[in-house]
C-alpha cells in the first residue's frame, strides 16, 4: 500500500485566497483525521471523520476552516479566505476503524504570506 | 482536559548511549498510549502502543513503560545509533475508546545521536 498521500507537498498563498489542501487514506481504513503541526502550538487534531461522516470537528479554529469526506478514498481540508497565522504544517492520518493505530501522511506544508 | 508533556524537548547523547524519554499526562483514565517518531519533513510514524492493561511493549531496541497511576510513560531506546536522531512523540486519547480515537499528542524530544 502507498500509504496515506497529501496534495500538495507545499503550499505558497497570499492573504485572502483559497487554499484546499487533499488527503487520500489508506484502502480500507475508516477513520481520518486532519492535524495541523506549529512550533508554537505542537500538533493539534482539527476533525475526524469515520466512515465518511464528520464525528467531532471541535478542533477547527474558525470557520474559514472546512473539511469534507465525499468517498472513502478522499477528503479535503479547505482554507477560505487564508491568513498568515494559518500557515503551519497540515497533516492527514487514517485509521481502520475500532482500531487504534493511526498512519500518517506526509503532511502539507502551507506558507500564507 | 488532558495535558501532555514531554521534557526534556531535547536531548544530546554520543552514539551507543541508551536513550530515556519521558512522557507525562495529566488524566490517567486512558485506554492506551502511544509513542512516536517524526523525522524532519515527514509524518509521523507509529513505534509502539501500549494498551491500559500493559506496562510495557517491546519492538527490538525500543522498549515503553507505561504507570497509568503516576501519569507517566517511558521510551527507552538501547544502544542509541545516529539513525535514531529524530523527534519523538506520545500521544493519548481524549475520553472513552467508544468516542474515537482523537489523540492528544506531546510537545516532543528532539533527539540528536552523535557519531
Amino acid at each position: 500500500d502507498a500509504g496515506v498521500i497529501q496534495s500538495p507537498r507545499h503550499e505558497v498563498t497570499e492573504m485572502g485566497q483559497e487554499v484546499t489542501l487533499r488527503c487520500k487514506p489508506i484502502s480500507g481504513h475508516n477513520s481520518l483525521f486532519w492535524y495541523r503541526q506549529t512550533m508554537m502550538r505542537g500538533l493539534e487534531l482539527l476533525i475526524y471523520f469515520n466512515n465518511n461522516v464528520p464525528i467531532d470537528d471541535s478542533g477547527m479554529p474558525e470557520d474559514r476552516f472546512s473539511a469534507k469526506m465525499p468517498n472513502a478514498s478522499f477528503s479535503t481540508l479547505k482554507i477560505q479566505p487564508s491568513e498568515p497565522r494559518d500557515s503551519a504544517v497540515y497533516f492527514c492520518a487514517s485509521s481502520a476503524l475500532l482500531t487504534d493505530t493511526q498512519y500518517f501522511g506526509p503532511g502539507t506544508r502551507l506558507t500564507v504570506l | 482536559k488532558q495535558e501532555v508533556t514531554q521534557i526534556p524537548a531535547a536531548l544530546s547523547v554520543p552514539e551507543g548511549e541508551n536513550l530515556v524519554l519521558n512522557c507525562s499526562f495529566t488524566d490517567s483514565a486512558i485506554y492506551n498510549l502511544q509513542w512516536f517518531r517524526q523525522d524532519p519533513g515527514k509524518g509521523l510514524t507509529s513505534l509502539l502502543l501500549i494498551q491500559s492493561s500493559q506496562r510495557e511493549q517491546t519492538s527490538g531496541r525500543l522498549n515503553a513503560s507505561l504507570d497509568k497511576s503516576s501519569g507517566r510513560s517511558t521510551l527507552y531506546i538501547a544502544a542509541s545509533q545516529p539513525g535514531d536522531s529524530a523527534t519523538y512523540l506520545c500521544a493519548v486519547p481524549q475520553g472513552f475508546k467508544a468516542a474515537g480515537n482523537k489523540l492528544t499528542f506531546g510537545g516532543g524530544t528532539r533527539v540528536l545521536v552523535k557519531p
